[in-house]
């Protein structure tokens, strides 16, 4: 099975600009969480989306926002970029049926904010 | 608020003697621990979990323990081999947060020497 995969892998903007994120799980999969990570911070959990639908999210500012499509891969855009935006976002996907599925990790989507 | 910790950013250890991580939470609810391993410009990889339930896990060369009354699990790797050079991350989920959710620590680099 082809992994998780993230597009693009490395991405530059500027304060103010928008962005958006993709992530395309394992085939079957129906789950697909979103992670921010930053030095020093570890992992923190932005959202998580199942059939099309938000189950959970994290404590991040509106500017975050995600979808998933009908074929289950998701986008993440956040507005208004802060210098602060500045990590490696990471997707995971999983089966989405038991809270304890282990979540399969892409490559990540490492973001620069200018 | 970071719920989970990992309180050593770097361990080096000998190729064959015993690598010992380490990981403390605060948050009682937390039900699931997991281990994740990761390399450079690749994703976390699932290496090992352990429930509540049970205080000690193994798979092959990883063994996991937890001790609930401590709020500390710790990951034990033996014999260490510099394959297993990479950063640890710890994570935790709680049945109240459910769904895609789980707290990240730090992260523990690993330096494997010959």
């Amino acid at each position: 099975k082809a992994g998780v995969t993230q597009t693009p892998r490395y991405l530059i903007k500027t304060r103010g600009q928008q962005v958006t994120l993709s992530c395309s799980p394992i085939s079957g999969h129906r789950s697909v969480s979103w992670y921010q990570q930053t030095p020093g911070q570890g992992l923190q959990f932005l959202f998580e989306y199942f059939s099309e639908t938000q189950r959970n999210k994290g404590n991040f500012p509106g500017r975050f926002s995600g979808r998933q499509f009908s074929n289950s891969r998701s986008e993440m855009n956040v507005s208004t970029l802060e210098l602060g935006d500045s990590a490696l976002y990471l997707c995971a996907s999983s089966p989405g049926q038991g809270r304890t599925d282990t979540q399969y990790f892409g490559p990540g989507t490492r973001l620069t904010v200018l | 608020d970071q719920q989970v910790k990992q309180n050593s950013p770097s361990l080096s250890v000998q190729e064959g003697r015993i690598s010992i991580l380490n990981c403390d939470y605060t948050n009682s609810m937390f039900d699931y621990f997991l281990w994740y391993k990761k390399y450079p410009a690749e994703g976390p990889t699932f290496l090992i979990s352990i429930s509540s339930i049970k205080d000690k896990n193994e798979d092959g060369r990883f063994t996991v323990f937890l001790n609930k009354s401590a709020k500390h699990l710790s990951l034990h790797i033996v014999p260490s081999q510099p394959g297993d050079s990479a950063v640890y991350f710890c994570a935790a989920s709680a049945y109240s947060d459910s769904w895609g959710k789980f707290q990240f620590g730090a992260g523990t680099q690993v330096v494997v020497t010959p």
